[in-house]
Parts: structure tokens; C-alpha cells; sequence
């Protein structure tokens, strides 16, 4: 049971450049999200999803794109990097909104933008 | 939009209980969610109060109040590997039930 996989852990970007994170999940979750963390700032929502071929924008949506073609896959683009992307990056998938299930998380991709 | 607040950083002694308080404000609550994060790791799920009252979890206990806005979690016989973030995040029934995350409370645990 793998739970969240994201793939970089690590990542070192030239600014300008793109790229995506990927994340998979394999538990059958419906709702799946992408967070940022930076130091004093907490998690905040970039993009989220509610099930296949849904999306929608979070709190910090700009110079990011996703999809959700399928169940398991929620990659995060980035379009042209820069400094300010500088941060670690969460996937999240939860089964659904409203009960109380948590959200299970990745391990993380750690992203610097030079 | 929602706002929540929780102390930066908390200071306590292995062996005794400490309370990590959280306050919010948001239309349409939906539920409160309590996560630990270790330094470099991913949160994990703690806890989830939707009605009002105490919810016991071994060491851990999270408390709601609705009307007051507030929540905490109390965990006690601290050990050093409760060093650790705790986060708290609130659902609502706006923006498709995606939580929002507080600041996180950072918990030093010394001998």
C-alpha cells in the first residue's frame, strides 16, 4: 500500500524553466490537492481536484497548472519558475470532502528556484 | 474567506500535558482537523471535531467549541518525540470542502 507518491523529492530549477510534480495515489481517493509550505506561512492551497477531469484554483494558484485525467494522477506544472517557487510542495488525497477522513499526504518535493 | 490563528511556538517538560489552542473565523463550518508534522517530514492526520465537545485519542484530545470559534489539543505524559508542528485546519462548506491550514504551532518538548 503506497499510499501518496510524489516524485522529485528534491529539485533545482534555473528560473525560467518547467517542470511537474508528480503524484500518484493509489487508495481510490476522490479529492486530491497540491500545497505549498513555506517557513511562517503554513500550508497554503494551489490547486485542487474533486474527482476525475475536475479542477479548481486555491489561494495561490498563479504560475501552476494541473490536471486530473485520471483518479490516481494529479500532476503540478510549473510554468516558467521562479525564485518566489522557492518552497516544499505537499500532494494531499482524502475520499471525500465532507466526513472525516483526513487527507493523507505525501512525503513532499523540496523545489529551489535559482 | 477563513482565518485562523494558533500560538508560533510552545515550550514544555517531557512528562507533563500541554494545550495547543486554535481560534478560527469562517462561514458555514464543516469540521476542524488537527495534524503533526515532524521537522522534514509530511503532516499526518491527528484528529476531526465537527460537534461540539471533547474527542480522546490515547495521549491526544481535541476540543470544539462551534459558537466560540476555538478549538485545542491537548496532549499529555509528553514524550521528546512530541516535538514536533501541529497544525490546525478548518472545512467549510464553500470552496468544495478543501480545508485551509492555520500557521502551525511549533512544540518543543525538553527534558
Amino acid at each position: 500500500n503506497a499510499g501518496v507518491t510524489q516524485t522529485p523529492k528534491f529539485q533545482v530549477l534555473k528560473t525560467g524553466q518547467s517542470m511537474t510534480l508528480q503524484c500518484a495515489q493509489d487508495m481510490n481517493h476522490e479529492y486530491m490537492s497540491w500545497y505549498r509550505q513555506d517557513p511562517g506561512m503554513g500550508l497554503r492551497l494551489i490547486h485542487y481536484s474533486v474527482g476525475a477531469g475536475i479542477t479548481d484554483q486555491g489561494e495561490v494558484p498563479n504560475g501552476y497548472n494541473v490536471s486530473r485525467s485520471t483518479t490516481e494522477d494529479f500532476p503540478l506544472r510549473l510554468l516558467s519558475a521562479a525564485p518566489s517557487q522557492t518552497s516544499v510542495y505537499f500532494c494531499a488525497s482524502s475520499y471525500s470532502g465532507r466526513e472525516n477522513y483526513g487527507y493523507t499526504f505525501g512525503s513532499g518535493t523540496r523545489l529551489t528556484v535559482v | 474567506g477563513q482565518n485562523i490563528d494558533q500560538p508560533t511556538e510552545m515550550t514544555a517538560t517531557e512528562g507533563a500535558i500541554v494545550q495547543i489552542n486554535c481560534t478560527y473565523q469562517t462561514s458555514g463550518f464543516n469540521g476542524l482537523f488537527w495534524y503533526q508534522q515532524h521537522a522534514g517530514e509530511a503532516p499526518t492526520f491527528l484528529s476531526y471535531n465537527v460537534l461540539d465537545g471533547l474527542e480522546e485519542k490515547g495521549r491526544f484530545s481535541s476540543f470544539l467549541s462551534r459558537s466560540k470559534g476555538y478549538s485545542y489539543l491537548l496532549l499529555k505524559e509528553l514524550q521528546m518525540k512530541d516535538s514536533a508542528s501541529y497544525l490546525c485546519a478548518v472545512r467549510s462548506r464553500g470552496g468544495s470542502y478543501i480545508p485551509t491550514f492555520g500557521r502551525g504551532t511549533s512544540l518543543i518538548v525538553h527534558p
